[in-house]
């Protein structure tokens, strides 16, 4: 079963960099697809990282060079770092795993599964 | 991108009945929808993929369904437990979500 467990600080002052990591369980990050995804305070889900080791990294255009993201295979572990934080930054982060297949089935595309429990950032100065 | 609008963006029920909740793709996805359900203060969860397919657990009283670019997931005999925000998400281009339908208790 993979399981996902997020950490990291989640009071930070405008112009610091956020950083996160992802504790993953159950399956090699070297074999996986890794997804970022903000909820700002009383909206919905927005997609904001997409990274695996052999595809490399997207992100989305407003954060404009800021989102670095990367694993780390000897801890098994995924990271998100953003730089240079606004109060627009302010959200619940989730780590989650995209994967196609399920119980011996695989599909075209993919859909979201395990999530994070989520790490809440506050950026205020 | 791909815009997926849902309908209503809120909706009240009583436990029992059944609802509907309405997801409209701006090009076709194929049936690359998935349907999440989050309670406050957590994370989402997976109800359905590929449209119809329910994940491991879910109960059977949640059916999606759908193709190119309309969808819907339907609540049959609603728990109390089901009072929750819904999100639709296609993932056919790069992944985007509905707005979310907030389902609330009557």
């Amino acid at each position: 079963q993979v399981q996902l467990q997020q950490w990291g600080v989640g009071l930070l002052k405008p112009s610091e960099t956020l950083s996160l990591t992802c504790e993953v369980s159950g399956v090699s990050v070297s074999t996986s697809q890794w997804r970022w995804i903000r909820q700002a305070p009383g909206k919905g889900l927005e997609l904001i990282g997409e990274f695996s080791e052999n595809a490399g990294s997207d992100s989305d255009a407003s954060l404009m060079n800021r989102l670095t993201m990367s694993v780390d295979t000897t801890k098994n572990q995924v990271s998100l770092r953003l730089t240079s934080v606004t109060a627009a930054d302010t959200g619940v982060y989730f780590c989650a795993r995209q994967t196609s297949c399920r119980g011996g089935s695989c599909y075209s595309y993919g859909w979201f599964d395990p999530w994070g429990q989520g790490t809440p950032v506050i950026v205020s100065s | 991108d791909i815009q997926m609008t849902q309908s209503p963006s809120s909706l009240s029920a009583s436990v029992g009945d059944t609802v509907t909740i309405t997801c409209r793709a701006s090009q076709s996805v194929n049936t690359y929808v998935n349907w999440y359900q989050q309670k406050p203060g957590k994370a989402p969860k997976l109800l359905v993929h590929t449209s119809s397919i329910l994940h491991d657990g879910v109960p059977s009283r949640f059916s999606g369904d759908g193709i190119r670019t309309e969808f819907t997931l339907t609540i049959n005999s609603l728990q109390p437990e089901d009072f929750a925000t819904y999100y639709c998400q296609q993932t056919y281009s790069s992944p985007t979500f509905g707005q979310g339908s907030k389902l609330e208790i009557k």
